[in-house]
């Protein structure tokens, strides 16, 4: 069982740079979220999906798009990179109350 | 809307000595708690969680937490803790229904000292 996997592991951008995180289940679960961890802030929540065809926004959305075309995938799009988005990015899915799945991270740098 | 507050941002203890991680939650609705722990550079692990029944919960590696209702509180303890338990550990809450998306405290850093 693979779980969640998100890649890249690390990436760099400059400014204004467009890039697509990708994540992927094989557990069929329904829920799938975006995540970014920034240090002493916890975990925000970006983006959520409560199936395919079906996504919503978090508590901090600006500068990301999402959307989820079938049940396995849940791809976060940067439309337009900004140093303030340098972070450590999680995608995690869940098949509702038993708690969320993570991947391990892709860690962004935006110069 | 829900909230957790994680009263403590950094925990040090000795090896062998037991340890309490802090959690309190606000919510108007019934609720799900959990408690992940991040190690170093790796993603989030589910240690445990309520869901409802028995307000005692136990987890993997030891690791157990008490629901309490009246104070709103899911403290994590663990009653002997090893260099391997240093990490990072968040509290959640989730409502039940809808998208079940949790929302998670700042953390608390345990650091086991030997």
């Amino acid at each position: 069982n693979a779980g969640v996997t998100q890649t890249p592991k690390f990436q760099v951008l400059k400014t204004g740079q467009s890039m697509t995180l990708q994540c992927a289940q094989d557990m069929n679960h329904e829920y799938m979220s975006w995540y970014r961890q920034d240090p002493g802030m916890g975990l925000r929540l970006i983006h959520y999906s409560v199936g395919a065809g079906i996504t919503d926004q978090g508590e901090v959305p600006n500068g990301y798009n999402v959307s989820r075309s079938t049940t396995e995938d849940f791809p976060l799009r940067l439309l337009s990179a900004a140093p303030s988005q340098t972070s450590v990015y999680f995608c995690a899915s869940s098949s509702g109350g038993e708690g969320y799945t993570f991947g391990s991270g892709t860690r962004l740098t935006v110069v | 809307a829900q909230s957790v507050t994680q009263l403590d941002s950094q925990v040090p203890v000795f090896e062998e000595a037991p340890v309490e991680l802090r959690c309190n939650y606000s919510s108007s609705v019934s609720v799900y708690l959990f408690w992940y722990v991040q190690y170093p550079n790796q993603g989030l692990q589910l240690l445990l969680k309520y869901l409802s029944g028995s307000t005692l919960v136990k987890g993997i590696n030891g690791f157990e937490a008490e629901f309490n209702k009246s104070q709103t509180s899911f403290h994590l303890r663990k009653p002997s803790v090893h260099i391997s338990d240093t990490a990072e550990y968040f509290c959640a809450v989730s409502a039940p229904g809808g998208s079940y998306i949790p929302t998670f405290g700042r953390g608390t850093s345990l650091i086991v000292h030997p």
